[in-house]
């Protein structure tokens, strides 16, 4: 049982907008601890794709946006391509737990 | 570029220690803008925060692994290292080092591509 929520899976047809949830609680994301969002490419290590709640590191495209509301954050990609199919991790801090804490994960589906 | 290689002896005895070294390329371990860290993957499952370690040698380590774990530095050959202790079947993972710029809780972004280990008797 992650401490952070993610849908274990989201689907979205070539070209279209779909957005991946991140639920935590007021000990970590509604604490104000900023959110970074992964994504992890089949048989890859992960890279970082969003930080410091919707940040993007030089090189990710701007399809990829992050927001940030009360105890939950979202990840959305806009404009799908095959090439986004991979698994997107949530990641913050938890002051309860006194240490950094991921969700479970969310394996995107491009249709 | 800063670039990150995990390397290590391999399978693992259950009971045993299992050691990695991270090396560092591509700017000094010693820099302060890095934390570095250690997170793992077991099979077919998500990621793991192992902890982190400043050049300085301050430590932040996941609370249901700290009785198990070290993570130093090593400013003379650019390298960190993770050690975990008694090791089972449950610590069969891949695992990743990674460095964060400027806090422990910044996003890590640099990551080693993983080196697999198996605990198995």
């Amino acid at each position: 049982q992650s401490v952070l929520t993610q849908p274990p899976s989201v689907s979205g047809a070539p070209g279209q907008r779909v957005t991946i949830s991140c639920t935590g609680s007021s000990s970590n994301i509604g604490a104000g601890f900023d959110v970074h969002w992964y994504q992890q490419l089949p048989g890859t290590a992960p890279k970082l794709l969003i930080y410091n709640n919707f940040n993007r590191p030089s090189g990710v495209p701007d399809r990829f946006s992050g927001s940030k509301s009360g105890t939950s954050a979202s990840l959305a990609i806009i404009g799908l391509q095959a090439e986004d199919e991979a698994d997107y991790y949530c990641q913050s801090y938890d002051s309860s737990l006194n240490g950094l804490v991921f969700g479970g994960g969310t394996k995107l589906t491009v249709l | 570029q800063l670039q990150l290689q995990e390397s290590g002896p391999g399978p693992a005895k259950p009971s045993e220690t299992l050691s990695l070294t991270c090396t560092v390329s591509g700017d000094s371990i010693s820099n302060n803008n890095y934390y570095w860290g250690w997170i793992r993957q077991p099979p077919g499952k998500g990621l793991e925060w192992i902890g982190n370690a400043y050049y300085t040698g301050r430590t932040f380590y996941n609370p249901s692994l700290k009785s198990r774990v070290t993570i130093s530095v090593d400013t003379s050959k650019n390298q960190f290292s993770l050690r975990l202790n008694s090791v089972t079947a449950a610590d069969t993972a891949v695992y990743y080092c990674t460095g964060q710029t400027r806090c422990y809780t910044c996003g890590m972004s640099v990551w080693g591509q993983g080196t697999t280990v198996t605990v198995s008797s």
